[in-house]
């Protein structure tokens, strides 16, 4: 089957970094997406990796390693408005998203 | 307007009513989907419409039925649910290319809280 894991809940304080994991198993690879997800919010769209690598976007940055099926989200300079579900989903071989549970990331002061 | 929008925003039904979420999106996008969205477990996709062709996950009960009457509009009706169906329910749009070979990405709503009492 297909699954797609990441660790149910972070806590990280304000201003730190913190990295969430995601790691899949899943029939073929067409990309790989983290969405944001305030609490009674929608979900929205932070990164998309397809090729091996870095991507940065300010303060965020996801890494992918296709041969590892491994994925993370890096959050710098923490700030209290993360706080949110980071939701982890891989685009597999019939082009249909797979879900993670998501990961709840709680800021403190 | 802008983006997708969602109504109702809570929604509370007992088990023999009939209701109906609504969703439109402003975003000229030609794919619409309904996702469920419980505790602690990843969204279950219901329901696609993809240049208005239908697919859906086989496992939807048929209590739920997706209208789409245009490129813009959605429907979710409801009748006879179960508890076990409170949940959000998100609606999605993307764009959607033949080769399927970019991003694609989700335009979420803010969802319906569904409560079956």
């Amino acid at each position: 089957g297909q699954n797609i894991d990441q660790p149910t809940e972070m806590t990280a304080t304000e201003g730190a970094i913190v990295q969430i994991n995601c790691t899949y198993q899943t029939s073929g690879f067409n990309g790989l997406f983290w969405y944001q997800q305030h609490a009674g919010e929608a979900p929205t769209f932070l990164s998309y990796n397809v090729l091996d690598g870095l991507e940065e976007k300010g303060r965020f940055s996801s890494f992918l390693s296709r041969s590892k099926g491994y994925s993370y989200l890096l959050l710098k300079e923490l700030q209290m408005k993360d706080s949110a579900s980071y939701l982890c989903a891989v685009r597999d071989s019939n082009y249909q998203l797979i879900w993670g549970a998501g990961t709840k990331l709680i800021i403190k002061p | 307007e802008t983006g997708v929008t969602q109504t109702p925003r809570h929604l509370v039904m007992g088990m023999t009513n009939k209701k109906s979420l609504k969703c439109e999106q402003h975003l000229g996008h030609n794919a619409m989907y309904w996702y469920k969205q419980s505790a602690k477990k990843p969204l279950e996709l219901m329901f696609v419409y993809n240049f208005k062709e239908q697919t859906e996950n086989n496992s939807v009960p048929s209590r739920f039925s997706p209208e789409c009457p245009n490129s813009s509009h959605l429907f979710l009706h409801l009748h006879t649910l179960q508890p076990e169906d409170s949940a959000l329910y998100l609606c999605a749009s993307s764009q959607e290319d033949k080769s399927s070979s970019g991003a694609n990405v989700l335009t979420f709503g803010a969802g319906s809280r569904l409560t079956v009492l």
